[in-house]
């Protein structure tokens, strides 16, 4: 149990388009998804967090009108990053919270990793 | 807000030894202390958490320690396998929700 997949899990697009990232919980409902960036030999930053039928909330220094996120269901989070440029090159992984036995874990998606031409 | 400072950067250790990470964070409020391992280009897969109503807790040869008046915990792995080497990170959080990360430990285990 607890599966959290990603799709695409690599992307290339060129400087200015967009591109949309989906996370899903396969075998659980997360009113709450939570996505992460990373980039090479960095830890894991929190960028925002995905309230299903809510606004997401951002961390500071995330601009939330480049970095759109939707949670439309209670297994589906999206994160799309619009005008995309080479310095968002990077790893993004989401992660959704589970319910296990002496509480709730969070469990991540495989990553996708993003490259900007 | 919460930060999270892990120790060492790097660490090298020969087969059948043990491994020893630490973390400190600095919110008395986080409640929730995970320790993941994460291989090259994969996602980070939870080991071992700890809850702040317990000091410590055992998983066959990972255990993890908390002390929270200094606001520590470390990770320990006992009889250390090649198969070990991969990037630890600790994070903490309030009820599983935000996690920060610590910097992230490379352990490679020799031969």
């Amino acid at each position: 149990g607890a599966v959290v997949s990603q799709h695409p899990s690599w992307v290339i697009c060129k400087s200015g388009t967009s591109v949309k990232i989906e996370c899903r919980s396969l075998d659980f409902q997360a009113t709450t998804m939570f996505w992460y960036r990373q980039f090479p030999k960095q830890s894991l930053m929190l960028m925002a967090t995905s309230n299903e039928g809510s606004k997401a909330t951002y961390e500071q220094g995330v601009e939330k009108d480049k970095f759109l996120i939707n949670h439309a269901s209670l297994t589906l989070s999206t994160l799309t990053v619009t005008s995309a440029h080479p310095e968002d090159s990077s790893f993004y992984i989401c992660s959704a919270g589970h319910l296990a036995g002496a509480g709730e874990e969070q469990y991540f998606g495989p990553g996708t990793r993003l490259t900007v031409t | 807000g919460e930060n999270v400072e892990q120790h060492p950067s790097t660490l090298s250790v020969q087969e059948g030894d043990s491994a020893v990470i630490k973390c400190t964070y600095s919110d008395s409020a986080s409640n929730y202390f995970p320790w993941y391992k994460q291989e090259l280009g994969k996602r980070p897969q939870l080991i071992i958490d700890i809850r702040s109503n317990v000091g410590e807790k055992k998983d066959q040869r990972i255990a993890v320690t908390l002390n929270k008046t200094a606001k520590h915990f470390s990770l320990h792995i006992t009889e250390t396998q090649p198969e070990d080497s991969a990037v630890y990170f600790c994070a903490a959080s309030q009820g599983a929700q935000k996690l920060v990360f610590g910097q992230g430990t490379r352990l490679t285990i020799n031969p």
